[in-house]
């Protein structure tokens, strides 16, 4: 089955440095999406990369999805606090009805 | 707001009990997922249904089950619980217009399960 590997674990970042948090897949996908769930709370759903080298931004918030379309990157330029919680990414395999999530992220800001 | 209603909130009970997660989807998904977070830990994919019938099934223990109705509002029973199965049990909808794995899930509040 599908299986992605979302690194690093655990990041601590002083408010104001950058954070990327990336995302590995063996196989090729046929999309990914990008969750976030703060301390506390649910995932909540960020965006979707479908084609080869896609890159989109929100924000603060940029995206990306490999070329190959088996890897993908959250970057967040200038963190702050309110952006603690964990990431998720959550690959789309090839006609496969299961989403398997990434171990996530969290992302810890120091003020 | 997600729309996706579970309940109930918190739910605390002894080992070899028997428990009932709901799960009511946003209006119009037809489909919903089942996720077991355990503390601290990813989403572990449980099981799937759309429109009542049963689509995908992940990690789920031969003591778990669930069903979704006709009204597409789904449950899930957990049986002879142990204290692993202690975690956040959360329940998510998609719409399902396009394929299932282009549909942002819309997550629940979840359940926090504690087995004692």
């Amino acid at each position: 089955g599908q299986q992605v590997m979302q690194i690093p674990q655990y990041q601590h970042v002083q408010e104001g440095e950058d954070f990327t948090t990336y995302c590995n897949s063996s196989t090729t996908l046929s999309n990914i999406q990008w969750y976030k769930q703060r301390p506390g709370g649910h995932p909540v759903f960020l965006i979707q990369l479908v084609k080869s080298g896609e890159v989109k931004k929100q924000k603060r918030l940029t995206f990306q999805f490999g070329e190959a379309k088996k890897n993908s990157s959250l970057h967040i330029t200038a963190t702050q606090t309110t952006d603690v919680g964990t990431y998720f990414c959550a690959p789309g395999g090839t006609g496969g009805f299961k989403t398997i999530f990434g171990a996530g992220t969290r992302l810890f800001v120091k003020a | 707001d997600s729309g996706v209603t579970q309940t109930p909130k918190h739910l605390i009970t002894a080992t070899g009990q028997r428990v009932t997660l709901r799960c009511s989807p946003r209006s119009g998904d037809l489909s919903v997922y089942w996720y077991q977070q355990s503390l601290d830990q990813g989403l572990q994919f449980l099981i799937q249904y759309y429109n009542g019938e049963e689509r995908a099934k992940g990690n789920i223990l031969e003591r778990f089950s669930a069903q979704q109705f006709p009204d597409l509002h789904s449950e899930l029973n957990l049986s002879s619980l142990e204290l692993g199965d202690s975690a956040l049990y959360f329940c998510a909808s998609i719409l399902t217009v396009r394929p299932f794995s282009y549909n942002e899930q819309f997550f629940g509040p979840g359940t926090r399960l504690t087995v004692l």
